[in-house]
């Protein structure tokens, strides 16, 4: 098993509507949880942090489940500029951060 | 200006030549980071510092070597390159070493192709 895994995708999804996607992860001692989004080709950069209460920015809502070991992340009133791949990062051990593969979202005018 | 530069961007070499990716920063992050990433795969960590005397192996350093020259430098390696080290590398900065604030900093990447 991924010590962090993704669906691929990719998810279409018509400009306006709401699109969720999950993330779930091994290592039940993880403690920083965070989402990033990679443009094609592009690096990835920081979209959110994922606290344990949940997390809200803007049109994104971010959730964690400990106990299902899985982290959720909600994009609502999708614009085409959303169309990116969602990278999940999970802390691992020795301080380094465990990668999805990424979900690929595609917004459709 | 980019806060996190790759030299070069592309790059294509022959299998058992040494290639060098560089990596600079303006940030004025102590902690850098070198990833590779492939298709289908999340972003695998190489090689990690966390200041200039502290180096670590990451998940993948067979087959690479870093060097970090100051605080806003570090260099990757390939000593003897072959094609399955074609991929697309990144070179990371953080400005904290855990926890929810370790926002990681990218550089553009280095695509690189080995023949």
């Amino acid at each position: 098993r991924k010590e962090v895994e993704q669906d691929p995708g990719p998810f279409n999804v018509p400009e306006g509507a709401t699109v969720a996607f999950n993330c779930t992860y091994s290592n039940s001692a993880s403690q920083s949880f965070f989402w990033y989004r990679q443009d094609c080709r592009k690096e990835p950069k920081l979209l959110m942090s994922v606290y344990s209460s949940g997390n809200e920015d803007g049109r994104f809502t971010a959730q964690l489940n400990r106990a299902s070991q899985y982290i959720s992340l909600l994009i609502r009133d999708s614009k085409l500029s959303d169309s990116a791949t969602y990278l999940c990062v999970v802390s691992g051990s020795n301080y380094q951060l465990i990668w999805g593969a990424g979900t690929k979202l595609i917004i459709k005018p | 200006d980019a806060d996190v530069t790759q030299t070069p961007r592309n790059r294509i070499t022959k299998t058992g030549k040494r290639i060098m990716l560089e990596c600079s920063q303006t940030k004025g992050h102590d902690r850098m980071y070198w990833y590779r990433q492939d298709p289908g795969l999340g972003l695998r960590l190489i090689y990690y510092s966390f200041d200039v005397k502290d180096i670590n192996k990451g998940e993948i350093s067979d087959g690479y070597s870093v060097s970090r020259q100051a605080q806003a430098k570090f260099s990757l390696s390939l000593e003897s390159a072959i094609p399955n080290q074609t991929a697309l590398y990144f070179c990371a900065t953080s400005d904290w070493g855990w926890g929810r604030k370790d926002t990681q900093y990218f550089g553009p990447g280095t695509r690189l192709t080995v023949l």
